[in-house]
C-alpha cells in the first residue's frame, strides 16, 4: 500500500494564491486519478477536484489540480482566495483493492 | 443528479449491533461501486471498503476487515454498513461515496458508542 503525505496546515492572505501538495510514497501518481476534497466545519466532504484536474460542475475555476511526474505529486491550486475557502483540504487516490487519503491539510485564509 | 442520503444519527451501547443505510438516486446504482468512510472526531478520513452493488463484490481495508460488514440492495439503490458488536471506539461519523474515486458523498451518519 502507498501513502499520500500533504501539509498539515497552510495560510495565505484573500485574493492571494495559494498550492497544497499531495506525495506518494510509492508506486506512481501517474497510476491512478487523484481526488481533492474540500470539507468545512461540520459538513461533509465535497469534491472539488476528480481525475487530477477535473471539476465538478459548480467549483470555481478559481480551483485547478495538477499532476507533477518528477515529484511523485498533485497540487491543489486555490488562486482568488476567498474567506469562504477556508476549509480542510484531502487528496486521494486508490489503486486495485484500496482507496488512500491524504491526511488533510487545514488552509487558514487571513 | 447523483443523491446519496444516509441514515440518520445513531446513539448506542458497547456491543449492540448497528446498519447504517445510504440510498442512492439520480443513476443505475448497479453499476457503480459505492464505498464507506469513517471520520473519527478531530481526524482525518479513512477508507473501510467498497462494494459493486451489481454482483456483491466487496473488498475492505485491512484495517476495517471483519470488523464491519457492507451489503447492497440494488432492488432499492442502498448500500449499507453494519457492526455487530459496538465499541466506544467505533464512534465517528461515517460517510458512503460513489465509485474509487469518491466523486459524490452522502451527508454522513454520526454514530455514537457510550454505556
Amino acid at each position: 500500500n502507498f501513502m499520500l503525505t500533504q501539509p498539515h496546515s497552510v495560510s495565505e492572505s484573500p485574493g492571494k494564491t495559494v498550492t497544497i501538495s499531495c506525495t506518494r510514497s510509492s508506486g506512481s501518481i501517474v497510476s491512478n486519478y487523484v481526488q481533492w476534497y474540500q470539507q468545512r466545519p461540520g459538513s461533509a466532504p465535497t469534491t472539488v477536484i476528480y481525475e487530477n484536474n477535473q471539476r465538478l460542475s459548480g467549483v470555481p475555476d478559481r480551483f485547478s489540480g495538477s499532476i507533477d511526474r518528477s515529484s511523485n505529486s498533485a497540487s491543489l491550486t486555490i488562486s482568488g482566495l476567498k474567506t469562504e475557502d477556508e476549509a480542510d483540504y484531502y487528496c486521494q487516490s486508490y489503486d486495485d483493492n484500496n482507496q488512500v487519503f491524504g491526511g488533510g491539510t487545514k488552509l487558514t485564509v487571513l | 443528479e447523483v443523491q446519496l442520503v444516509q441514515s440518520g444519527a445513531e446513539m448506542k451501547k458497547p456491543g449492540e449491533s448497528l446498519k447504517i443505510s445510504c440510498k442512492s438516486s439520480g443513476y443505475s446504482f448497479a453499476n457503480y461501486w459505492i464505498g464507506w468512510v469513517r471520520q473519527m472526531p478531530g481526524e482525518g478520513l479513512e477508507w473501510m471498503g467498497i462494494i459493486y452493488p451489481g454482483d456483491s463484490d466487496t473488498k475492505y481495508s485491512p484495517s476495517f476487515q471483519g470488523q464491519v460488514t457492507i451489503s447492497a440492495d440494488k432492488s432499492i439503490s442502498t448500500a449499507y454498513l453494519q457492526w455487530s458488536g459496538l465499541k466506544a471506539s467505533d464512534t465517528a461519523m461515517y460517510y458512503c461515496a460513489r465509485g474509487y474515486s469518491s466523486v459524490y458523498w452522502g451527508q454522513g451518519t454520526l454514530v455514537t458508542v457510550s454505556s
